[in-house]
């Protein structure tokens, strides 16, 4: 199985300062006969589902705020807000595609300063 | 606009069964795999497998294989998640999800839309 690891855990910000998540694959998660990183980021709100962020490491979900940038590739990815918001307190998850067992990253917990 | 709306909350005994539902709509059924997401409390979020919807074939994580049934039901367009033999650390939430189109060269199995959660649990 492919494991994901995200850093840190948790992280306080104040509101309009950047947020970076990293999250990093136990083995590349990118495909060379297309090109693509089989990655993707989600956002779940407290008693919320997951929602979807970011996908092919770097492509921002239909609707989702260009403050959301995703980058990285193999093995190693970043979720970034370039100005966080009151409305972006959440927990932050990476996902990898590349394989099944699909699997997730435990989870990056923000909050504001 | 796509949804999927999920059944309610159970609370089941140990060594007993729960079968979840999540009716798609917005969209033609058969076009995308659905999949069964599970959060244990203030925990991650840990894929249990997909049911390939056109065909009914079926991938599970080794975490649940042998324990874990998922059937989709094309007149009615909804998945079924039966989990068997229950234990305590079963309790959670349970989503379906839809990710990957059936018929598909690039595996895009990210998840786009997420039902609202079931909660499961499991208690003497």
């Amino acid at each position: 199985d492919i494991v994901m690891t995200q850093s840190p855990d948790s992280l306080a910000v104040s509101l309009g300062e950047r947020v970076t998540i990293d999250c990093k694959s136990s083995q590349s998660v990118f495909f060379s006969s297309n090109g693509h990183n089989y990655l993707a980021w989600y956002q779940q709100k407290p008693r919320q589902p997951p929602r979807l962020l970011i996908y092919w490491a770097s492509t921002r979900e239909f609707g989702v705020p260009d403050r959301f940038s995703g980058s990285g590739s193999g093995t190693d990815f970043t979720l970034t807000i370039s100005s966080l918001q009151a409305e972006d307190v959440a927990v932050y998850y990476c996902q990898q595609y590349y394989t099944i067992p699909l699997t997730f990253g435990g989870g990056t917990k923000v909050e504001i300063k | 606009q796509v949804q999927l709306v999920q059944s309610g909350a159970e609370v089941q005994k140990p060594g007993a069964s729960v079968k979840v539902s999540c009716k798609a709509s917005g969209y033609p059924f058969t076009s995308h795999l659905i999949s069964w997401v599970r959060q244990a409390p203030g925990q991650g979020l840990e894929w249990m497998g997909w049911v390939r919807t056109f065909n009914g074939y079926t991938d599970y994580s080794q975490n649940f294989q042998g324990r874990v049934t998922m059937t989709s039901d094309t007149s009615t367009s909804t998945v079924y998640m039966e989990l068997r033999n229950l234990r305590s650390d079963d309790t959670g939430v349970y989503y379906c999800a839809r990710g990957g189109r059936s018929v598909t060269t690039d595996g895009e199995y990210y998840f786009d839309y997420w039902g609202q959660g079931s909660l499961v649990t499991v208690s003497s």
